[in-house]
């Protein structure tokens, strides 16, 4: 079945630490997002890549960064420079076209212990 | 700038009861599309329903209808006889063709009880 694929579900962070959020799909999608949710929030856009070795920076790009070596991967990586990266963070892909809907993965659920 | 605002923030709902959740939207461009996506317990966003600006038909599949209407900027989404599994958080979102082009509204949590 073609889909997005997050890991981990659950990721718990130390103070000082980056962590790594994987995001891969199979879709053969140009496009691929990652957007944070914060409880009782709508999505806000972290970065966005257009295509491959190409990425933007959305609303929230601090204290994050991302790569976009190839099609079906878009790694986002929350650094220490985060302060406040507990959040859901859901990530997504579509044909690059506006009129196409985005279809999304499962999440990834970021604590600080 | 685009903006989508969905000013219910949570509706409660009795089982079998209809329900609409609103939508407005703000955007310069003519050309746009409009989308509806539910977010249940899970997680996942979940697809429900593309619209482009020129095509102001309703639509209806199902238990789920929805009103477009340029006039007013609106793109409402009903629900009749709702049901416990309806239950979720709906978000409309516009897209444009430049820039980042999805803008996400801020949700409305419909909570339907049995």
């Amino acid at each position: 079945d073609g889909g997005i694929t997050q890991s981990p579900k659950y990721l718990f962070r130390k103070e000082g630490q980056n962590v790594t959020l994987s995001c891969e799909q199979n879709l053969n999608h140009d496009a691929m997002y990652w957007y944070r949710q914060d409880p009782g929030q709508g999505l806000r856009l972290i970065y966005y890549s257009q295509i491959v070795n190409d990425f933007q920076k959305g609303d929230i790009a601090e204290g994050y960064s991302v790569s976009r070596e190839k099609k079906e991967s878009f790694p986002l990586t929350v650094t220490s420079a985060q302060k406040n990266p507990t959040a859901f963070y859901l990530c997504a892909s579509s044909i690059r076209e506006f009129n196409q809907p985005q279809h999304f993965g499962d999440g990834t659920r970021l604590s600080i212990l | 700038a685009q903006k989508v605002t969905q000013a219910q923030t949570e509706i409660s709902v009795v089982e079998k009861e209809d329900v609409t959740l609103d939508c407005v939207y703000e955007t310069r461009d003519t050309t746009y599309y409009l989308f509806w996506y539910k977010q249940p317990p899970s997680g996942e966003l979940v697809f429900l329903i593309r619209r482009n600006s020129f095509d102001e038909q309703n639509e209806i599949s199902g238990r789920y209808s929805w009103n477009f209407q340029k006039s007013t900027s609106s793109f409402n989404f009903t629900i009749t006889a709702s049901q416990v599994v309806d239950s979720a958080v709906y978000f409309c979102a516009l897209s444009v063709n430049y820039g980042q082009n999805f803008v996400f509204g801020p949700g409305t949590r419909l909570s339907v009880l049995p």
